[in-house]
């Protein structure tokens, strides 16, 4: 059963970098047809997609985000990771990982960690 | 703002019917897909309904989606009171990127 888990520090300094890494067990990273996504949920607020990389390589953004985002994927760890820079405290959300297809339909979710961006 | 817009709640009795509409363009909903998503308290999202109205394995029949134009309904019969919880449709924009509508929260009265 494939599963994801976030990881990386819960809090980040404001105009930092914002690193968080997910980790995809029982299953390959490289499997054909998936995306691997990012998406955030600020406290109280609904949910924001942030990005996805196909298991090609190909990356796509939030183009609210694009600037500030960058997806990346690592085989040989099964693992693809988020950053986004210049965080502020709008920043400030839970962040998930999450499987797709190309309908954008979210299969497999992580539980999510929550970041939060104070001095 | 999100790009899909939902109604921020609706509620109904137990045994009753809800719907739960997501209103987008030709750019989003016209031309893809629409999925729904169910996020209980504290919870990650999870994923009720794919590709319009179709529902992955272990979803209640309870649960079912349409679409329409530029709009998609997401149903559900037979409420019960593990039911409340938030309801997100989301899809792909014409510009690849995914947008999700604000939620709607159900409250089973």
């Amino acid at each position: 059963q494939l599963q994801l888990q976030e990881s990386g520090p819960g809090l980040v300094k404001p105009s930092e970098t914002l690193s968080l890494t997910c980790t995809v067990s029982g299953g390959s990273i490289s499997s054909s047809s998936y995306y691997w996504g990012w998406i955030r949920q600020p406290p109280g607020k609904g949910l924001e997609w942030i990005g996805s990389i196909y298991y090609s390589g190909s990356t796509y953004y939030n183009p609210s985000l694009k600037s500030r985002v960058t997806i990346s994927v690592d085989t040989s760890k099964n693992q693809f990771s988020l950053k986004l820079s210049s965080v502020t405290a709008a920043d400030t959300a839970v962040y998930y990982c999450a499987r797709h297809e190309a309908g954008m339909e979210m299969d497999v979710w992580g539980k999510g960690t929550t970041v939060t961006v104070s001095s | 703002q999100s790009v899909l817009t939902q109604p921020p709640s609706v509620s109904a009795a137990p045994g009753q019917k809800v719907t739960i509409s997501c209103s987008g363009s030709s750019s989003n909903i016209g031309n893809n897909y629409v999925s729904w998503y169910q996020q209980l308290p504290g919870t990650a999202p999870k994923l009720l309904i794919y590709e319009n109205n179709k529902r992955p394995s272990g979803i209640p029949d309870r649960f079912s989606g349409s679409k329409s134009g530029t709009s998609a309904t997401l149903g559900i019969t037979g409420l019960q009171t593990g039911d409340e919880a938030d309801y997100y449709c989301g899809t792909w924009d014409s510009s690849l990127s995914g947008v999700f509508g604000g939620g709607t929260k159900l409250t089973v009265l």
